[in-house]
């Protein structure tokens, strides 16, 4: 069964550095997300792109965080100077465009801790 | 704003035992409503859906229905097993814009024998 996977499950850093999450979508899925939960929290919409451009964003979404798909496979976040308030679960999600659904298949997830 | 609140958890049930996970919800429109399931290690999937008022989703002897005038969403199982321990989350879908899902916390339930 086609799946989403992303890596790394688990990155700790320090402070300031930048981050790159990676996530590979269903490949026949064209609507793809980034969701983080910081633990006891809720899950929290970031992003959500779809035909190369960011179709909408979240006011966590601030100029730290980029989205990319390089390369037609890996869809990927960025969070340029991770502070500690960044330490959460980060999900990517993608979906078959052009069904009005809220069915999203999500990964397993990359938990970032920030030191 | 779109919100959605669950109970907290963890809950704790012996095997058997009947499951209710609350979940209520604030929209702006008629959102279509979800829950998701996290099983230990593994990423969110759909358990099941509701797409509008009086609606009855259900999967793996899971249950709910789309109250409309409680504005709620509650989760339902007569019997639960030790391999539904697991994280569940409720969410509400209202399309547009990126068509992003709005979920609640999460609740831990934690089934033993």
């Amino acid at each position: 069964e086609p799946e989403v996977t992303q890596t790394p499950s688990h990155q700790v850093t320090q402070m300031g550095q930048e981050v790159i999450l990676r996530c590979v979508p269903i490949s026949n899925h064209l609507y793809f997300y980034w969701y983080r939960q910081i633990l006891g929290q809720k899950v929290e919409f970031l992003v959500s792109f779809y035909n190369n451009e960011i179709s909408e964003k979240s006011e966590i979404f601030d100029d730290q965080f980029s989205v990319e798909r390089p390369d037609g496979s890996n869809f990927t976040l960025k969070i340029r100077s991770t502070k500690l308030e960044d330490s959460a679960m980060y999900f990517c999600a993608s979906k078959i465009t052009g069904v009005n659904t809220g069915e999203l298949f999500f990964g397993e997830g990359s938990r970032l801790t920030v030191l | 704003g779109n919100s959605v609140t669950q109970m907290e958890g963890p809950v704790t049930l012996s095997e058997e035992a009947f499951l209710t996970i609350n979940c209520t919800y604030t929209a702006t429109g008629y959102p279509s409503l979800f829950w998701y399931v996290q099983y230990p290690g593994e990423g969110l999937q759909l358990l099941l859906k509701a797409t509008k008022a009086d609606d009855k989703g259900s999967n793996k002897g899971f249950e709910a229905t789309y109250r409309k005038e409680t504005t709620s969403f509650h989760l339902e199982k007569g019997s639960v097993q030790v391999s539904d321990s697991a994280v569940y989350f409720c969410a509400l879908y209202l399309g547009g814009g990126g068509n992003k899902l709005t979920f609640g916390t999460g609740t831990q339930l934690k089934v033993e024998l």
